[in-house]
Parts: structure tokens; C-alpha cells; sequence
């Protein structure tokens, strides 16, 4: 099973950037998005389709329609370079990744 | 404040055996299911194993099935992997990371990760 993501996403300062999440059981699933900055571990910024842990910027939101999941970052700052996963479960419940998304502000 | 700190990432020879640890604190370790995820140098998230909080029960993906066992300690609030067979297709980063609710293996904390390199 693929969760599948765009390699790259461009975005000025201050604009929005929207990174996209494919999967076929991703509407019968719940959906995670990750950030990782260069030589760190992983942060989670979404939960659960929409829902941002504490101290998560609220510029970070995500979406879910069908197969896709979105995450979009409003407004987004130079700090917010990094690579994104989205993670999710297959059919049987095991996790799976996607392939990540290198964001450059 | 949650911490998790692994331990064990060596290099090793293929075929070779390895056990990586990680140690909790800062939260109530026998209440949470447990994760561990990898990352090869220059690539993506790899989920390889969930374990649930009382260790009964484990999941492994396909990559590491046979290979690997996970298990864990409750009293002293303690991850382990039990890595065998290794290939060089299994060097990277390992981190441990606290699944954020039980039967769903998405992790909110992670360690700072162990390095493992597997080579001749």
C-alpha cells in the first residue's frame, strides 16, 4: 500500500502552500501529517485528519476529501522549510509513511 | 517532558545481529503502545513495528517480518528491537517513538534516533 505525495512544493513567503496525500483506503482511515527539519526527529503537526497538537502554529491545517488528504500551511515562513510525511494505516492496520514532501520557502 | 533516548545503533556486518534500546521518562510508559520507524541516509519515514502497552500485542511490516521482534520492559520503561539477519538495506537512522493512542500506530514523540549500518 502507497500513500503518495508530491517530491516538491514551492511557496513564497506569506502565500499558501498545500501538499497533497494520495491513498485508496485513506476514507476509511485516519490520516497524520509529520514535519521534519533537516537532521531532526519528526514533529507531528496534524492529527487525526484536522487536529493540531498544542503548541502546533495554527498556520498548519489539514483536509480530507476521498482518496486525498491535504495539508495546507497559510501563510507560510522561511521556518517552516522542512520535509512533510503523511501517514496513515493500510486495510490491515499497519502504518504506512508517504513519500514525503520537500517544502522550500 | 517526554523523552525517549535510544541506544545500540552500531556498525555491523551483514547477516550479523543487532538489539537497539530506548528509554522513556516524563510520562506513564505501561500506558502507552510503542512504535519504531526508520529512515535509510537521503530517504523517507519507514513504520517497521507497533507494540501495544501491555506488549501482547505486535505488528511488524513486510521489510521486517522474521527478522526483527520487538518487545518491551514496563518496569523499567524500556523498548527494545531484536534485529537479525541484517541486510545492507536495513542501514538507518532507527527512532522509538509513543503512539498517541492505542490501536492506531501514528506516534506523537519521538526520539533523536540511533544510527545502524549495515556493511562488510
Amino acid at each position: 500500500y502507497e500513500l503518495t505525495q508530491p517530491p516538491s512544493v514551492s511557496v513564497s513567503p506569506g502565500q499558501t502552500a498545500r501538499i497533497t496525500c494520495s491513498g485508496d483506503v485513506l476514507p476509511q482511515k485516519l490520516a497524520f501529517w509529520y514535519q521534519q527539519k533537516s537532521g531532526r526527529a519528526p514533529v507531528l503537526i496534524i492529527y487525526e485528519d484536522n487536529k493540531r497538537p498544542s503548541g502546533i502554529p495554527e498556520r498548519f491545517s489539514g483536509s480530507s476529501s476521498g482518496t486525498t488528504v491535504t495539508l495546507t500551511i497559510s501563510g507560510a515562513q522561511v521556518d517552516d522549510e522542512a520535509d512533510y510525511y503523511c501517514f496513515s494505516t493500510d486495510i490491515s492496520g499497519l502504518g504506512v509513511f508517504g513519500t514525503g514532501t520537500q517544502v522550500t520557502v | 517532558e517526554v523523552q525517549l533516548v535510544e541506544s545500540g545503533g552500531i556498525l555491523v556486518q551483514p547477516g550479523g545481529s543487532l538489539r537497539l534500546s530506548c528509554v522513556a521518562s516524563g510520562f506513564t510508559f505501561s500506558n502507552y503502545a510503542m512504535n519504531w520507524v526508520r529512515q535509510a541516509p537521503g530517504k523517507g519515514l519507514e513504520w517497521i513495528s507497533y507494540i501495544n502497552s501491555g506488549g501482547s500485542a505486535i505488528d511488524y511490516a513486510d521489510s521486517v517480518k522474521g527478522r526483527f521482534a520487538m518487545s518491551r520492559d514496563n518496569a523499567k520503561d524500556s523498548l527494545y528491537l531484536q534485529m537479525n539477519n541484517l541486510r545492507a538495506d536495513d542501514t538507518a537512522v532507527y527512532y522509538c517513538a509513543r503512539v498517541y493512542k492505542q490501536g492506531i500506530p501514528a506516534a506523537d514523540f519521538w526520539g533523536q534516533g540511533t544510527p545502524v549500518t549495515v556493511s562488510s
